[in-house]
């Protein structure tokens, strides 16, 4: 399984752009990047995924590098409800979850 | 749709005892899998299947058993329940494509 490589935490200002990076170095060429979120205690939340191109929907975007070695989510206007785990996932039919990015969003 | 349906939501057990988390989906979708949470984790894999009749082992996959005799359940069995078995339990399914994994809302376990 390619694994994945995400900073621990990182704050964001209400309002802002918030960036979120993802390190993949050893995906395989037909491994899709998956991003989820979870808050709280909820039940994780998929976000968006993508293969080679930019991805973009309703509640983010998804930069894939050239090389697909990395990737950036993108979470254009940060709200606090916003304030989630956010996880970065290669995905090879099984959904496995790294210990993600803490995301918190102040005021 | 109501989307993936967990059985129970709370769920307290002693030591030994044995049962049944239940999960449903009305989606249609091939791919189901279970995880386990622990307080302050990350999720871990347990089992998963692919498609009806088609089962395999995740991450942690001791103590515990499935099956998946249909396309909607996928029910987890804990044998003989232990303490280090309390966590929250998530149940998700996909479609083969992979538009992204619906979870449910969960089972809360504790055992004493």
């Amino acid at each position: 399984d390619a694994k994945t490589t995400q900073p621990p935490s990182m704050d964001c200002a209400e309002g802002r752009a918030a960036n979120l990076p993802c390190n993949h170095s050893t995906i395989s060429g037909n491994e899709y990047v998956y991003w989820y979120r979870q808050i709280h205690s909820q039940g994780p939340q998929y976000i968006i995924h993508g293969l080679k191109n930019n991805e973009t929907n309703e509640m983010a975007s998804l930069i894939i590098t050239e090389d697909r070695k990395s990737s950036t989510l993108i979470l254009p206007h940060a709200t606090l409800r916003d304030t989630a785990v956010y996880y970065c996932i290669v995905w090879d039919y099984k959904l496995s979850f790294g210990a993600g990015t803490t995301v918190t969003v102040r005021a | 749709n109501a989307g993936v349906t967990q059985t129970p939501k709370f769920q307290v057990l002693k030591t030994g005892q044995s049962m049944t988390l239940q999960c449903a989906q009305d989606m249609n979708h091939e791919y189901m899998s279970w995880y386990r949470q622990d307080p302050g984790m990350g999720l871990r894999l347990i089992h998963y299947s692919v498609g009806a009749g088609i089962t395999d082992q995740g991450e942690v996959p001791n103590g515990y058993n499935v099956s998946r005799s249909t396309t909607e359940d996928f029910p987890l069995r804990l044998l003989s329940a232990a303490p280090s078995q309390t966590s929250v339990y998530f149940c998700a399914s996909s479609w083969a494509g992979g538009d992204g994994y619906t979870f449910g809302s969960g089972t809360r376990l504790t055992v004493v």
